[in-house]
């Protein structure tokens, strides 16, 4: 099983309508969970963590699902400028304890006029 | 403030030759990541360093490849020889530390192309 895992999509997605993804990860003792976005021909940006007991910021929601170890978002009234993709980001974990970031491959999210 | 600064930008080289990429970190950050991006393999890390000490190197592909921090400002990725399938985007990224899980802030890449 790969560390971290996401559906590449493309989802396509009408403008105004609730989007949701998810992410698996592998490793039961990841301790911090991220979503980056990343645009076409951009460096990825940080959109938000996600905490244990799950957060929203604005029209973004993240929830983190540690029995089933996975972390999802959703995005809410969806806006032609969310089309991008979307990074599930998990600590790595090697020898000593955490030591960086494991990127999944990304979900190609396009939202649609 | 400035962000994680890298050159080049964009890069063609012909195989067989040296290639060098440049990141300056953002200053105060403590680690610093060098990853690769392809479409086929999505982001890789490929080697970090947390106070200027390389931590693992378990992701660089071959000897081809060599990473040094001299100093807390200043990080090279080098290629040497370069082949066609190492043609990626190469993203260095920094952070407080790694050990918190802290957040990072990647640069803006070095699009290379080996041809």
């Amino acid at each position: 099983r790969k560390e971290v895992e996401q559906d590449p999509g493309p989802f396509n997605v009408p403008e105004g309508a609730t989007v949701a993804f998810n992410c698996t990860y592998s490793n039961s003792a990841s301790q911090s969970f991220f979503w980056y976005r990343q645009d076409c021909r951009k460096e990825p940006k940080l959109l938000m963590s996600v905490y244990s007991s799950g957060n929203e910021d604005g029209r973004f929601t993240a929830q983190l699902n540690r029995a089933s170890q996975y972390i999802s978002l959703l995005i809410r009234d969806s806006k032609l400028s969310d089309s991008a993709t979307y990074l599930c980001v998990v600590t790595r974990y090697s020898g000593g304890g955490a030591d960086g970031l494991t990127f999944g491959k990304g979900t190609h999210l396009i939202i649609q006029p | 403030d400035a962000g994680v600064i890298q050159s080049p930008r964009h890069e063609v080289t012909e195989m067989g030759q040296e290639v060098t990429l440049r990141c300056k970190p953002i200053s105060g950050h403590n680690s610093l990541f060098w990853y690769r991006q392809t479409m086929m393999r999505g982001l890789e890390l490929l080697i970090y360093f947390n106070n200027n000490v390389p931590i693992d190197d378990s992701g660089m592909p071959e000897d081809r490849f060599s990473a040094k921090m001299p100093n807390a400002s200043f990080s090279t990725l080098k290629i040497q020889p370069s082949e066609p399938r190492d043609s990626a985007v190469y993203f260095c990224a920094s952070s407080m530390d790694i050990y918190s899980g802290n957040t990072i802030y990647f640069g803006e890449g070095s699009w290379l192309t080996v041809v």
